[in-house]
Protein backbone atom coordinates (compact mmCIF):
# COMPACT_ATOMS: atom_id res chain seq x y z
CA UNK A 1 0.00 0.00 0.00
CA UNK A 2 1.39 3.79 -0.79
CA UNK A 3 0.96 6.55 2.09
CA UNK A 4 2.39 9.88 2.04
CA UNK A 5 2.98 11.62 5.73
CA UNK A 6 3.00 15.35 5.78
CA UNK A 7 3.74 15.93 9.72
CA UNK A 8 3.17 19.37 9.52
CA UNK A 9 -0.68 19.81 9.68
CA UNK A 10 -0.29 24.04 9.96
CA UNK A 11 2.93 26.12 9.63
CA UNK A 12 2.46 30.25 10.03
CA UNK A 13 5.69 32.51 9.06
CA UNK A 14 6.20 35.93 9.01
CA UNK A 15 6.94 37.28 5.07
CA UNK A 16 10.83 36.84 3.59
CA UNK A 17 11.45 33.97 6.40
CA UNK A 18 11.80 30.72 4.54
CA UNK A 19 10.03 27.77 5.09
CA UNK A 20 10.22 23.82 4.35
CA UNK A 21 7.79 21.59 4.33
CA UNK A 22 8.15 18.11 5.05
CA UNK A 23 6.86 15.10 3.34
CA UNK A 24 7.31 11.23 3.90
CA UNK A 25 6.34 8.56 1.31
CA UNK A 26 6.31 4.64 1.51
CA UNK A 27 5.72 2.59 -1.48
CA UNK A 28 6.54 -0.91 -2.41
CA UNK A 29 6.73 0.12 -6.52
CA UNK A 30 10.87 0.29 -7.91
CA UNK A 31 9.12 3.16 -10.44
CA UNK A 32 6.90 5.95 -8.89
CA UNK A 33 6.66 9.44 -9.29
CA UNK A 34 6.26 12.43 -6.80
CA UNK A 35 4.69 15.34 -6.87
CA UNK A 36 3.75 18.72 -5.04
CA UNK A 37 0.49 20.60 -5.33
CA UNK A 38 -0.95 24.09 -4.03
CA UNK A 39 -4.34 24.66 -2.89
CA UNK A 40 -4.88 28.03 -2.72
CA UNK A 41 -8.21 29.56 -0.94
CA UNK A 42 -10.25 29.86 -4.09
CA UNK A 43 -9.76 25.85 -4.10
CA UNK A 44 -8.00 24.81 -7.05
CA UNK A 45 -5.23 22.50 -7.50
CA UNK A 46 -2.17 23.90 -9.31
CA UNK A 47 0.55 21.52 -9.95
CA UNK A 48 4.17 22.28 -8.32
CA UNK A 49 6.19 19.81 -9.63
CA UNK A 50 6.56 16.20 -10.75
CA UNK A 51 9.70 13.68 -9.22
CA UNK A 52 10.36 10.38 -10.50
CA UNK A 53 12.05 7.68 -8.16
CA UNK A 54 15.10 7.48 -10.65
CA UNK A 55 16.02 11.20 -10.28
CA UNK A 56 17.46 12.65 -6.80
CA UNK A 57 18.89 15.88 -8.26
CA UNK A 58 17.10 18.49 -6.40
CA UNK A 59 15.12 21.12 -8.21
CA UNK A 60 15.34 24.57 -7.82
CA UNK A 61 12.53 27.04 -9.77
CA UNK A 62 12.47 30.50 -8.17
CA UNK A 63 11.64 30.53 -4.62
CA UNK A 64 10.73 27.37 -4.84
CA UNK A 65 13.15 23.90 -4.20
CA UNK A 66 12.74 20.52 -3.92
CA UNK A 67 14.93 17.95 -1.90
CA UNK A 68 14.25 14.44 -3.02
CA UNK A 69 16.04 11.99 -0.90
CA UNK A 70 15.52 8.59 -1.51
CA UNK A 71 17.57 6.94 1.36
CA UNK A 72 14.77 8.56 3.81
CA UNK A 73 11.85 8.06 1.48
CA UNK A 74 11.37 11.81 2.04
CA UNK A 75 10.35 14.64 -0.89
CA UNK A 76 10.73 18.39 1.01
CA UNK A 77 9.53 21.58 -0.41
CA UNK A 78 11.10 24.67 0.58
CA UNK A 79 9.64 28.19 -0.14
CA UNK A 80 12.65 30.76 0.27
CA UNK A 81 11.65 34.45 0.76
CA UNK A 82 8.30 33.45 1.28
CA UNK A 83 5.43 36.40 0.05
CA UNK A 84 1.60 36.47 1.40
CA UNK A 85 0.52 34.48 -2.04
CA UNK A 86 2.01 31.40 -0.87
CA UNK A 87 -0.13 31.12 1.90
CA UNK A 88 -2.25 28.26 0.73
CA UNK A 89 -2.32 24.26 1.50
CA UNK A 90 0.17 22.05 0.05
CA UNK A 91 -0.42 18.35 -0.83
CA UNK A 92 2.59 16.32 -1.22
CA UNK A 93 1.00 13.27 -3.60
CA UNK A 94 2.68 9.83 -4.62
CA UNK A 95 1.79 8.06 -7.80
CA UNK A 96 3.12 4.26 -8.49
CA UNK A 97 3.36 2.27 -11.26
CA UNK A 98 0.49 1.51 -13.77
CA UNK A 99 -0.08 -2.45 -12.80
CA UNK A 100 -0.09 -1.66 -9.35
CA UNK A 101 -2.28 1.95 -8.67
CA UNK A 102 -3.67 2.89 -11.56
CA UNK A 103 -1.25 5.85 -12.05
CA UNK A 104 -4.02 6.82 -8.62
CA UNK A 105 -2.22 9.89 -7.16
CA UNK A 106 -1.92 8.67 -3.10
CA UNK A 107 -2.03 12.28 -1.36
CA UNK A 108 -0.58 13.48 2.22
CA UNK A 109 -2.82 15.19 4.38
CA UNK A 110 -1.69 18.93 3.41
CA UNK A 111 -0.02 21.37 5.40
CA UNK A 112 -1.86 24.84 5.50
CA UNK A 113 1.21 27.57 5.22
CA UNK A 114 0.39 31.05 6.58
CA UNK A 115 3.11 33.50 5.52
CA UNK A 116 1.66 36.88 7.45
CA UNK A 117 2.65 40.48 6.00
CA UNK B 1 -8.87 27.25 -23.40
CA UNK B 2 -10.17 25.37 -19.90
CA UNK B 3 -7.94 22.30 -19.70
CA UNK B 4 -10.47 20.58 -17.12
CA UNK B 5 -13.63 21.71 -17.06
CA UNK B 6 -16.03 20.37 -14.70
CA UNK B 7 -19.51 21.48 -13.93
CA UNK B 8 -21.40 23.09 -11.91
CA UNK B 9 -19.50 24.53 -9.56
CA UNK B 10 -21.43 24.30 -6.57
CA UNK B 11 -24.29 22.04 -6.08
CA UNK B 12 -26.87 22.68 -3.37
CA UNK B 13 -29.75 20.14 -2.89
CA UNK B 14 -31.81 17.99 -0.32
CA UNK B 15 -30.41 14.77 1.00
CA UNK B 16 -32.52 11.85 -1.27
CA UNK B 17 -31.91 13.84 -4.27
CA UNK B 18 -30.22 12.41 -7.11
CA UNK B 19 -27.62 14.37 -8.93
CA UNK B 20 -24.95 14.29 -11.72
CA UNK B 21 -21.92 15.95 -12.02
CA UNK B 22 -19.74 16.43 -15.55
CA UNK B 23 -16.60 16.61 -16.25
CA UNK B 24 -14.42 17.38 -19.87
CA UNK B 25 -10.85 17.76 -20.65
CA UNK B 26 -9.40 19.23 -23.81
CA UNK B 27 -5.81 17.67 -23.45
CA UNK B 28 -5.96 14.34 -25.38
CA UNK B 29 -5.30 12.24 -22.40
CA UNK B 30 -6.54 8.59 -21.83
CA UNK B 31 -6.89 8.62 -18.16
CA UNK B 32 -9.54 10.40 -16.11
CA UNK B 33 -10.06 10.69 -12.58
CA UNK B 34 -12.83 11.85 -9.90
CA UNK B 35 -11.01 12.85 -6.23
CA UNK B 36 -13.34 13.57 -3.10
CA UNK B 37 -11.94 15.93 -0.66
CA UNK B 38 -13.69 15.86 2.46
CA UNK B 39 -14.65 19.22 4.99
CA UNK B 40 -10.61 18.15 6.64
CA UNK B 41 -9.28 19.02 3.35
CA UNK B 42 -8.26 15.20 3.07
CA UNK B 43 -7.96 14.28 -1.06
CA UNK B 44 -9.01 10.88 -1.74
CA UNK B 45 -9.26 8.59 -4.92
CA UNK B 46 -12.64 7.19 -6.20
CA UNK B 47 -12.76 6.58 -9.86
CA UNK B 48 -10.35 6.24 -12.32
CA UNK B 49 -10.84 5.30 -16.43
CA UNK B 50 -8.32 4.87 -18.66
CA UNK B 51 -9.75 4.59 -22.45
CA UNK B 52 -13.39 4.80 -21.09
CA UNK B 53 -12.27 1.19 -19.18
CA UNK B 54 -12.44 1.70 -15.79
CA UNK B 55 -9.13 0.67 -13.67
CA UNK B 56 -9.60 2.16 -10.26
CA UNK B 57 -12.79 1.80 -8.40
CA UNK B 58 -12.14 2.62 -4.85
CA UNK B 59 -14.23 1.69 -1.71
CA UNK B 60 -16.88 4.24 -2.70
CA UNK B 61 -20.77 3.31 -1.93
CA UNK B 62 -22.57 2.08 -5.19
CA UNK B 63 -24.93 4.99 -5.20
CA UNK B 64 -21.84 6.86 -7.26
CA UNK B 65 -21.79 5.81 -10.63
CA UNK B 66 -19.47 7.19 -13.33
CA UNK B 67 -19.85 7.15 -16.43
CA UNK B 68 -17.02 7.74 -19.48
CA UNK B 69 -19.33 8.26 -22.77
CA UNK B 70 -15.92 9.06 -24.80
CA UNK B 71 -11.98 9.29 -23.64
CA UNK B 72 -12.78 13.03 -23.23
CA UNK B 73 -15.61 12.71 -20.84
CA UNK B 74 -15.99 11.08 -17.34
CA UNK B 75 -19.37 12.02 -15.81
CA UNK B 76 -20.40 11.16 -11.64
CA UNK B 77 -23.91 10.54 -11.12
CA UNK B 78 -25.08 10.20 -7.53
CA UNK B 79 -28.41 8.58 -6.16
CA UNK B 80 -30.09 8.79 -2.97
CA UNK B 81 -27.71 11.84 -1.81
CA UNK B 82 -26.74 11.93 2.26
CA UNK B 83 -25.14 14.15 4.70
CA UNK B 84 -21.97 12.57 4.14
CA UNK B 85 -22.08 12.65 0.43
CA UNK B 86 -20.99 17.15 1.43
CA UNK B 87 -17.73 17.90 -0.23
CA UNK B 88 -15.87 19.22 -3.09
CA UNK B 89 -15.65 16.20 -5.70
CA UNK B 90 -12.75 16.95 -8.10
CA UNK B 91 -11.97 15.80 -11.49
CA UNK B 92 -8.84 15.03 -13.35
CA UNK B 93 -6.77 13.84 -16.41
CA UNK B 94 -3.78 12.27 -17.15
CA UNK B 95 -1.20 10.35 -19.19
CA UNK B 96 0.22 7.43 -17.24
CA UNK B 97 2.64 9.54 -15.07
CA UNK B 98 2.67 12.61 -15.77
CA UNK B 99 1.00 15.55 -13.57
CA UNK B 100 -2.93 15.71 -13.14
CA UNK B 101 -4.67 18.49 -14.24
CA UNK B 102 -7.69 19.20 -11.98
CA UNK B 103 -10.97 20.97 -12.39
CA UNK B 104 -11.75 23.35 -10.36
CA UNK B 105 -13.76 21.39 -7.91
CA UNK B 106 -17.49 21.16 -7.54
CA UNK B 107 -18.94 21.90 -3.83
CA UNK B 108 -21.63 19.69 -2.80
CA UNK B 109 -23.96 20.50 -0.22
CA UNK B 110 -26.89 18.67 0.95
CA UNK B 111 -29.20 20.18 2.94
Amino acid sequence: AQKVTQAQTEISVVEKEDVTLDCVYETRDTTYYLFWYKQPPSGELVFLIRRNSFDEQNEISGRYSWNFQKSTSSFNFTITASQVVDSAVYFCALSGGLETSGSRLTFGEGTQLTVNP
Amino acid sequence: DTAVSQTPKYLVTQMGNDKSIKCEQNLGHDTMYWYKQDSKKFLKIMFSYNNKELIINETVPNRFSPKSPDKAHLNLHINSLELGDSAVYFCASSTWGAPQHFGDGTRLSIL
